[in-house]
């Protein structure tokens, strides 16, 4: 099946740094890669959607500014947080969707999730 | 815009009995899919099962089965013979075939436990 895998998959950061998150589809095209951001014990919400060569669409309430995402290539999508604060600090999770395999239906596919804890 | 609930925040079962989680939904639109996402303490998202809202038949996955009432806006998970393997946060996602980006909108979760 289709991989998609994150890095790093843990990452501690002091407050007022910044830290990027990569999300890499290791065997497949990802026409558009998907960022959510899950607190514990709760769902996923979506951040904000991107597709290869173009600019994120980003969820209302989700600060463009802070949460830089770059998707530079078919197989490689980057969350950047700036400026990051305790608040920031959650599991970040990325998925890919691929062109439909069948007539269509278009795959997602997540990957493992980063950590993200501010100092 | 489509909202999803699972009013079930926890949920147990005994090892080889069965286990039923419920999701309703609420759209406007008629071309949609239905997911049910499994997350192990791994925390890896990995798909159970999946339905199409034009298809009446209920789509089953081994010990998986949904109860799909599309009028009721209902899409239930069935485990059967649940392993200690099942137990994980469950979540019910909707997805419009009707607008573009694929994106999935995810219920609040049911958190499985399996007792054995």
């Amino acid at each position: 099946g289709a991989v998609v895998s994150q890095h790093p998959s843990w990452v501690i950061c002091k407050s007022g740094t910044s830290v990027k998150i990569e999300c890499r589809s290791l065997d497949f095209q990802a026409t558009t890669m998907f960022w959510y951001r899950q607190f514990p014990k709760q769902s996923l919400m979506l951040m904000a959607t991107s597709n290869e060569g173009s600019k994120a669409t980003y969820e209302q309430g989700v600060e463009k500014d802070k949460f830089l995402i770059n998707h530079a290539s078919l197989t490689l999508s980057t969350l950047t947080v700036t400026s990051a604060h305790p608040e920031d600090s959650s599991f970040y999770i990325c998925s890919a969707t691929t062109l439909p395999r069948d007539r269509d239906f278009y795959e997602q596919y997540f990957g493992p999730g980063t950590r993200l804890t501010v100092t | 815009a489509q909202t999803v609930t699972q009013s079930q925040p926890e949920m147990s079962v005994q090892e080889a009995e069965t286990v039923t989680l419920s999701c309703t939904y609420d759209t406007s639109e008629s071309d949609y899919y239905l997911f049910w996402y499994k997350q192990p303490p791994s925390r890896q998202m990995i798909l159970v099962i999946r339905q199409e809202a034009y298809k009446q038949q209920n789509a089953t996955e081994n010990r998986f089965s949904v109860n799909f009432q599309k009028a009721a806006k209902s899409f239930s998970l069935k485990i059967s013979d649940s392993q200690l393997g099942d137990a994980a946060m469950y979540f019910c996602a909707y997805r419009s075939e009707e607008t573009s980006g694929s994106r999935l909108t995810f219920g609040e979760g049911t958190q499985l436990t399996v007792n054995p």
